[in-house]
């Protein structure tokens, strides 16, 4: 498997809780934020999106929280799952940057059975 | 429908030695990115493109270079190999308009330099 990760920080949940995982961003000019989940052997995968002017976006059993006064991003997923392992990496985009993304260094998800 | 394909999957390389990663979309899109991932770190953009003919330096150029003679396809080459170049590389594309949907990754490139 993927040698990613090694020392990421972990948080470790029991199935069937509600898991939330935590990223502060850099940039203040920042104004669009993904978060993407990477399982072992894969490419990232878009989970939910955000823009700076909303505080609140929801999707099927994940959401999004955006404070923009400490620059600090989180992502809910409601009922953890077991096929819920995998690292979750935030990403920033700053207007003026393009389509350019900044990522964070992720969190590994572990859910027990 | 196979959004962005990645060859080879593995590599083993000697110091030294050159290769090239190539990336593949068949999404249309103008923009597309080779990313090195790290053990506990988050992805670092290498180089990017916005257009065919066109590249540009990323947060780590250094020791690759890109090309991207068809819209479709990202080049990435490593002329001399080195041991701190072992990484998984991720190419990625997306649409051009700012703040659009995110990126569509391939499944990454395992390298290694001994």
């Amino acid at each position: 498997g993927e040698s990613v990760g090694l020392h990421l920080p972990t948080l470790s949940v029991q199935e069937g809780d509600n898991s939330i995982i935590n990223c502060a961003y850099s940039n203040s000019a920042s104004d669009y934020f993904i978060w993407y989940k990477q399982e072992s052997g894969k490419g990232p995968q878009f989970i939910i999106d955000i823009r700076s002017n909303m505080d609140k976006r929801q999707g099927q059993r994940v959401t999004v929280l955006l404070n923009k006064t400490v620059k600090h991003l989180s992502l809910q997923i409601a009922a953890t799952q077991p096929g819920d392992s995998a690292v979750y990496f935030c990403a920033e985009n700053m207007r003026g940057a393009g389509n350019m993304l900044t990522f964070g260094g992720g969190t590994r998800l572990m859910v027990k059975p | 429908n196979a959004g962005v394909t990645q060859t080879p999957k593995f590599r083993v390389l000697k110091t030294g030695q050159s290769m090239t990663l190539l990336c593949a979309q068949d999404m249309n899109h103008e923009y597309m990115y080779w990313y090195r991932q790290d053990p506990g770190m988050g992805l670092r953009l290498i180089h990017y493109s916005v257009g065919e003919g066109t590249t540009a330096k990323g947060e780590v150029p250094d020791g690759y270079n890109v090309s991207r003679l068809k819209k479709q396809n990202f080049l990435l080459g490593l002329e001399s190999a080195a041991p701190s170049q072992t990484s998984v590389y991720f190419c990625a594309s997306s649409y051009l308009s700012f703040g659009g949907y995110g990126y569509t990754f391939g499944s990454g490139t395992r390298l290694t330099v001994v």
